[in-house]
């Protein structure tokens, strides 16, 4: 079954406007959380990475006061989209890094897509 | 800069044919390299990795083989079946950077009855 889940797994929202995405990680704690975009027929882009307690890790390129993350515990991280415009439509995925039945991996949510109108 | 990039951005092979799919790294310092399997819609999963310190590893129906020396990974796939179509992306993770995932482009692995 899932390790990772996001939700909602799918949004529309009209420019302007903000939207949140959660990511939580399912049975196990997940200490650092990554935040990918992936345009149609495109690669994952890693955006930022999250510790839980402290403040996200932005790459290069990448707005953090429109790109809002909160990673306030060690279940759950939120990306908040803000002032939402047509061009950040696409396809956002968290990702978890924990231990999990004593394996220490990455595991990948199923994704939320995004349309801004 | 530093890139994971495949070879080949479509195949398409016949069901029960073997599955090759390539994928080309520059990062020397990467260690580590997995290959996720996505479909339409969904997040990536996990296949098969394999660290620096080996050049083969199998699992089920899929062997990864690794050459250092050109730098080049390959994901093999047996018997490929329908529900193998997807697209497959490579990543790789260095010894820096805070262990993040580079993934490559992508090919879309086509399975025809």
């Amino acid at each position: 079954g899932a390790v990772v889940s996001q939700h909602p797994s799918w949004v529309i929202c009209k420019s302007g406007t903000s939207v949140k995405i959660e990511c939580r990680s399912l049975d196990f704690q997940a200490t650092t959380m990554f935040w990918y975009r992936q345009f149609p027929k495109q690669s994952l882009m890693l955006m930022a990475t999250s510790n839980e307690g402290s403040k996200a890790t932005y790459e290069q390129g990448v707005e953090k006061d429109k790109f809002l993350i909160n990673h306030a515990s060690l279940t759950l991280s939120t990306l908040t989209v803000t002032s939402a415009h047509p061009e950040d439509s696409s396809f956002y995925i968290c990702s978890a890094r924990g231990e999990l039945a004593g394996v220490y991996e990455q595991y990948f949510g199923p994704g939320t897509r995004l349309t801004v109108t | 800069g530093e890139s994971v990039g495949l070879h080949l951005p479509t195949l398409s092979v016949q069901e029960g044919d073997n599955s090759i799919i390539n994928c080309a790294y520059s990062n020397s310092a990467s260690d580590y390299f997995i290959w996720y399997k996505q479909e339409s819609g969904k997040g990536p999963q996990f296949i098969i990795d394999i660290r620096s310190n080996m050049d083969k590893r199998q699992g089920q129906r899929v062997t990864v083989l690794l050459n250092k020396t050109v730098k080049h990974l390959s994901l093999q796939i047996a018997a490929t079946q329908p529900g193998d179509s997807a697209v497959y992306f490579c990543a790789e993770k260095g010894t820096g950077g805070g262990n993040k995932l580079t993934f490559g482009t992508g090919t879309q692995l086509k399975v025809e009855l």
